[in-house]
């Protein structure tokens, strides 16, 4: 059993389009990441939610907009896309917020 | 600002030759450092979380230590099924976020 699943794995789209990336846990944790890896394998976090409410809201542009309709889900949904927002996303759980986290497989976008 | 190094940047080790992976930070407080393993298209894998200085953990061969500045990730024996990118990261007190490093690359060639 997958504990954090995202889909889709990969996503290529042309810029100026609007897509929306889903992630689901399993592990019945009650907060979730999406975080950021960029070409350079960089790891960042974009947001966090806990129990369906933004707690980390870092410095993201407003196209990329985070919706969690329940604490096991945590969608992410980016308008406009450009060029520079080809990376690979990955989702995160864990428990309290102080536990380690656990990470999907990543969904690597490519704007062309 | 939390901040995280790790060197070097690319390991080629031998099978069964023993190194070291390092992981400087600086940070507002440590709640925690953790160490991930990334093998290619797939997320990070939790391996360890130390908490103070002079904490050791273990688990095959890999040892992680960790001190008031920086944590080593020791490889004893290696393996190639080993070879991953190794991410280092920080949790400041009062912080739900991870800051990490931009990884080790490990490669244990048979």
């Amino acid at each position: 059993d997958t504990a954090v699943s995202q889909t889709p794995k990969y996503l290529v789209t042309q810029m100026g389009n609007d897509k929306s990336i889903k992630c689901e846990q399993n592990l019945g944790h009650d907060t979730m990441y999406w975080y950021k890896q960029d070409s350079k394998k960089f790891l960042k976090i974009m947001f966090s939610y806990n129990n369906k409410e933004l707690i980390i809201n870092e410095t993201v542009p407003n196209r990329f907009s985070p919706k969690s309709p329940d604490k096991a889900h945590l969608n992410l949904h980016i308008n406009s896309l450009e060029l520079g927002d080809s990376a690979v996303y990955f989702c995160a759980s864990s428990q309290d917020g102080e536990r380690p986290l656990h990470f999907g497989n990543g969904t690597r976008l490519t704007v062309t | 600002e939390d901040q995280v190094t790790q060197s070097p940047e690319a390991l080629r080790l031998q099978e069964g030759e023993s190194s070291s992976l390092n992981c400087s930070y600086t940070v507002s407080g440590l709640r925690g450092l953790f160490w991930y393993r990334q093998d290619p298209g797939k997320g990070p894998e939790f391996l360890f979380t130390l908490y103070s200085a002079g904490e050791e953990k273990e688990k095959e061969r890999l040892k992680a230590t960790l001190t008031k500045k920086e944590s080593f990730l020791h490889i004893t024996a290696p393996k190639p099924e080993d070879s991953a990118t190794y991410l280092c990261a920080v949790q400041a007190n009062g912080s739900e976020k991870l800051v990490f490093g931009k990884g080790t690359k490990l490669t244990v060639n048979p």
